[in-house]
């Protein structure tokens, strides 16, 4: 078993939809980030997060530190926000890496 | 946010010579660098991580003599490929931290390495 879940692997949604894209982690954490990879490769450090919630503009992080779970949020849901979007579990210098979810706005 | 340069941004090489990759924090002093590999539809792999002068602490699986990390300022990080093959074709991303009063982790915009 991976060290950090993501779930679900691929997503498609049409414009304008609520995204959740959740990620579950078996380690110790001081931080949990969510990343946006784009196609060319390029990656965005969305949030960086140890309690709550955080929100950006359309995006919202929470994480529950019991339940060793976050959730990341795309509210009204544009086709720019097509990314690979990955959360990593944050530890001493050290992070693991999800697998990423692949997420596909459509028009 | 931070800005993090990555050079070259892709590069071609031919089997047996040597890449170097170079990343550079413009606005912030890295003392720390994570380097990554990532492979196709596949999840950054961490592959070493370096503090400022001193040696890189390497994961398991990768050959410290094959990638030869130099964390000789709090601005630059170069990461060499030596001998390259083409299982090392791959997107290289470095990953500094460090002062500034950032809060968050910054990554390079990564190098894509073709070996043939």
């Amino acid at each position: 078993k991976n060290e950090v879940e993501q779930s679900p692997q691929n997503l498609t949604a049409q414009e304008g939809e609520f995204i959740t894209i959740n990620c579950s982690y078996s380690v110790g954490i001081s931080a949990l980030h969510w990343l946006q990879q784009h196609p060319g490769g390029g990656i965005v450090s969305l949030f960086m997060l140890s309690s709550g919630k955080k929100k950006h503009g359309r995006l919202i992080a929470t994480i529950n530190i019991q339940e060793k779970h976050s959730s990341l949020h795309i509210t009204a849901s544009h086709p720019r926000d097509s990314a690979v979007y990955i959360c990593a579990a944050y530890n001493n210098n050290d992070m693991r890496f999800g697998a990423g979810t692949r997420l596909t706005v459509k028009p | 946010g931070a800005v993090v340069s990555q050079h070259p941004s892709r590069v071609i090489c031919k089997s047996g010579t040597s890449v170097k990759i170079e990343c550079r924090s413009l606005d912030f002093q890295a003392t720390t660098m994570f380097w990554y590999r990532q492979f196709p539809k596949q999840s950054l792999m961490l592959m070493a991580t370096s503090n400022e002068g001193s040696k890189a602490t390497y994961e398991q699986g990768v050959e410290k003599d094959k990638f030869l990390i130099n964390h000789a300022s709090l601005t630059l990080s170069t990461l060499t490929v030596t001998s390259a093959h083409p299982e090392d074709s791959s997107f290289y991303i470095c990953s500094p931290w460090g002062r500034g009063g950032y809060n968050e982790q910054f990554f390079g915009p990564g190098t894509r390495l073709t070996v043939l």
